[in-house]
């Protein structure tokens, strides 16, 4: 079975810091990726994707993300956070081929400090 | 000019009491999604619809019914409810079923008593 792992529950950063939150998949074929941000006490909204193509994305808010197939990871990173970027993060797969089943990780709570 | 819309937004009721949770989209999408984010942030999907039809029915119990009057529209019902069912439920929409970006509804958190 899919599933996505999230290696930091809660991470803790400094404004001027720069980040990187770590994604690993499992599957064996060909995948779709994303990350998704939620600010508190909002909704799910779409940072940036993976369909094919360039493996490094660039997204909004000056967040990308690289695909490492041979990983099987798609780590989402930001050379300098502001205390705006605090918010869950979940990085989500959908294989290709599958009926649109999105796997969630569990999140990553980002904290940044003023 | 929202995009995916729910209703309502937040819910409390009793148990055993039988409540409906509203979506709507007005991307013109073809497939809409139910999610269940638990109290840790884990969100899960529940059920998947395709132009009104379902495709995705992940173990949920029966007490959950989803129904599609149409394409841009796909409720959830809970009958019984159980105090284990609060949570947050997103609605989410995509074009395609298989590879497209699902864009999210604004949650409905849900608290039973």
């Amino acid at each position: 079975a899919q599933s996505v792992s999230q290696h930091n529950h809660h991470v803790i950063l400094s404004e001027a810091a720069s980040l990187e939150l770590g994604c690993n998949y499992s599957y064996g074929g060909t995948v779709n990726l994303f990350w998704y941000v939620q600010y508190p006490g909002q909704h799910l909204q779409l940072l940036l994707k993976y369909f094919s193509g360039d493996p490094l994305v660039k997204g909004i808010k000056g967040f990308e993300a690289e695909f490492i197939k041979s990983k099987f990871s798609f780590n989402l990173r930001k050379p300098s956070v502001q205390w705006s970027d605090t918010a869950e993060y979940f990085c989500a797969v959908n294989a290709r081929g599958s009926q649109g089943n999105l796997i969630f990780g569990k999140g990553t709570k980002l904290s940044v400090k003023p | 000019d929202t995009a995916v819309s729910q209703t309502p937004k937040y819910l409390v009721t009793q148990m055993g009491n039988d409540k409906s949770i509203k979506c709507e989209q007005n991307l013109g999408h073809d497939t809409m999604y139910w999610y269940k984010q638990d109290s840790k942030k884990f969100l899960k999907i529940m059920f998947s619809y395709n132009n009104k039809e379902l495709i995705i029915n992940e173990t949920v119990p029966n007490r959950f019914s989803p129904k599609s009057p149409d394409k841009a529209h796909l409720n959830l019902h809970i009958n019984s409810l159980e105090l284990g069912d609060s949570a947050v439920y997103f609605c989410a929409s995509s074009q395609l079923a298989r590879t497209d970006t699902q864009y999210f509804g604004p949650g409905t958190r849900l608290t039973v008593l």
